[in-house]
């Protein structure tokens, strides 16, 4: 079965410095995405990255860039000069095969503070 | 704009009473979703909904009940026989692409609170 853990319930990072998520996952398909979402407390959860299994070169959109270690079977994402805006939870997922479910991990609260 | 629209935001209800949460996308997508989050947790899928009256229960499907006549539009319906319904709902959708797959970028709707009481 496929599972995603993100070991750090909390994270606490200074504004302008930058933050690494953890993620795992595990799966016996040779094809899956991995994605992270931000989910701000009004509750939305908004996409922030992608990477596919077969992608080669790792994911990177703006500040985010996901750091994806295939045969460690981690994505982490990392933030660079994070910002005030960027305290919110975020949530790794992968999508099963062919069926593009999304299996969520519990997510990391992360907090930016002056 | 282009989007995926849900409502209410939030909903009240009575024990013993059915309510239909709405969903509706602009974005041309083939598949939606919905998920269940309890506080503090991560998302749960309820139903997904590959295509026009083409759905599929997902991990927690007892108790609720989707259609998809249409393609922009996928409510989800909690029944008196969900036990514990007090929850966020979260509806989305994704393009089907054919070719190799490695995952198609899934979009959510702003969700809706539902609270039994």
């Amino acid at each position: 079965a496929q599972k995603i853990t993100q070991t750090q319930p909390g994270m606490f990072v200074q504004e302008k410095e930058a933050v690494t998520l953890d993620c795992t996952y595990d799966t016996s398909d040779q094809s899956y995405g991995l994605f992270w979402y931000k989910q701000p407390s009004s509750g939305e959860m908004i996409f922030l990255i992608y990477q596919g299994s077969y992608d080669e070169q790792n994911a990177t959109e703006g500040r985010y860039s996901l750091n994806f270690q295939k045969a460690r079977k981690s994505a982490n994402l990392v933030i660079s000069a994070s910002q005030l805006g960027d305290s919110a939870m975020y949530f790794c997922a992968m999508t099963q095969v062919f069926t593009d479910k999304l299996i969520f991990g519990t997510g990391t609260r992360l907090q930016v503070f002056p | 704009d282009g989007g995926i629209t849900q409502s209410p935001k939030y909903l009240f209800r009575k024990e013993g009473q059915n309510v239909t949460l709405s969903c509706e996308q602009n974005l041309n997508h083939d598949a939606m979703y919905w998920y269940r989050q309890d506080p503090g947790q991560g998302l749960r899928l309820i139903y997904y909904a590959q295509r026009v009256n083409d759905f599929q229960k997902g991990d927690i499907a007892d108790g609720y009940s989707v259609s998809r006549e249409k393609k922009e539009s996928c409510p989800l319906t909690v029944t008196s026989a969900q036990k514990n319904p007090t929850a966020f709902y979260l509806c989305a959708s994704s393009i089907v692409r054919q070719g190799l797959y490695s995952g198609n970028t899934i979009y959510f709707g702003e969700g809706s609170w539902l609270t039994v009481v």
